[in-house]
């Protein structure tokens, strides 16, 4: 089972909507979550971080945590072209030293005129 | 503010020849370093990280190696190189404390094409 899960896409939603992405992790001691963006070929940037359970809100996105499901999302309201990207969810297994830190393979999203 | 600096942006090796990727990191002391790299499409393989000099930890069998002379310098090299290690390489950081200590902050990354 990998550690971090995220379906591949490409998920298209119209321009304005809501745009929702998933991902679930395996460690149930996992403490830390991230979500990158990555335009295509440019390197990842952190978006969001969430440490606790619920949700997290920065502009038009907004961070859900249920640790009891092991499931994290990520949700961008009032989608924009310019959200068209790869987004990377992010663990920190718990058991790692040194911050490291398990990638998921990324959802690509498309958001149409 | 934190910087993190790599180069080259761009590299195409023949088979065979050396490498050495830097990176660098300013606005910050003591960071955890990371080399990850991306293949065409796919995610991110982390294959090594520091948490000080001269302290290198492997995640992957390889023919690369990973160097940290100083405290906000990380290097990759290898002495020859193979196809499959044509990617995109990217060079991360990470604080040490804080409530946020565990982001990675990435820089602009290596494309490395091996022919």
């Amino acid at each position: 089972q990998k550690e971090v899960e995220q379906n591949s896409g490409p998920l298209s939603v119209p321009e304005g909507a809501i745009a929702s992405l998933n991902c679930t992790y395996s460690d149930r001691v996992s403490q830390s979550f991230f979500w990158y963006r990555q335009y295509s070929g440019k390197s990842p940037e952190l978006i969001m971080s969430i440490y606790s359970n619920g949700d997290k809100e920065d502009g038009r996105f907004t961070a859900q945590l249920n640790k009891a499901s092991q499931y994290v999302s990520l949700l961008i309201r009032d989608s924009q072209p310019s959200d068209s990207a790869t987004y990377l969810c992010a663990v920190n297994p718990g058991y790692s030293s040194a911050s490291k830190i398990i990638f998921g393979s990324g959802t690509r999203l498309s958001i149409r005129p | 503010s934190q910087t993190i600096h790599q180069w080259p942006a761009t590299l195409v090796q023949p088979v065979g020849s050396p490498l050495s990727l830097e990176c660098t990191v300013e606005g910050t002391s003591n960071p955890n370093l990371y080399w990850y790299r991306q293949a065409a499409g796919r995610g991110l393989q982390l294959l090594f990280y520091s948490v000080g000099i001269g302290q290198i930890s492997s995640e992957v069998p390889q023919n690369l190696s990973a160097s940290r002379p100083q405290d906000r310098q990380f290097i990759l090299s290898s002495k020859k190189l193979l196809l499959s290690d044509s990617g995109f390489y990217l060079c991360a950081w990470s604080g040490r404390s804080g409530s946020s200590y565990n982001e990675q902050f990435f820089g602009p990354g290596t494309r490395l094409t091996v022919l």
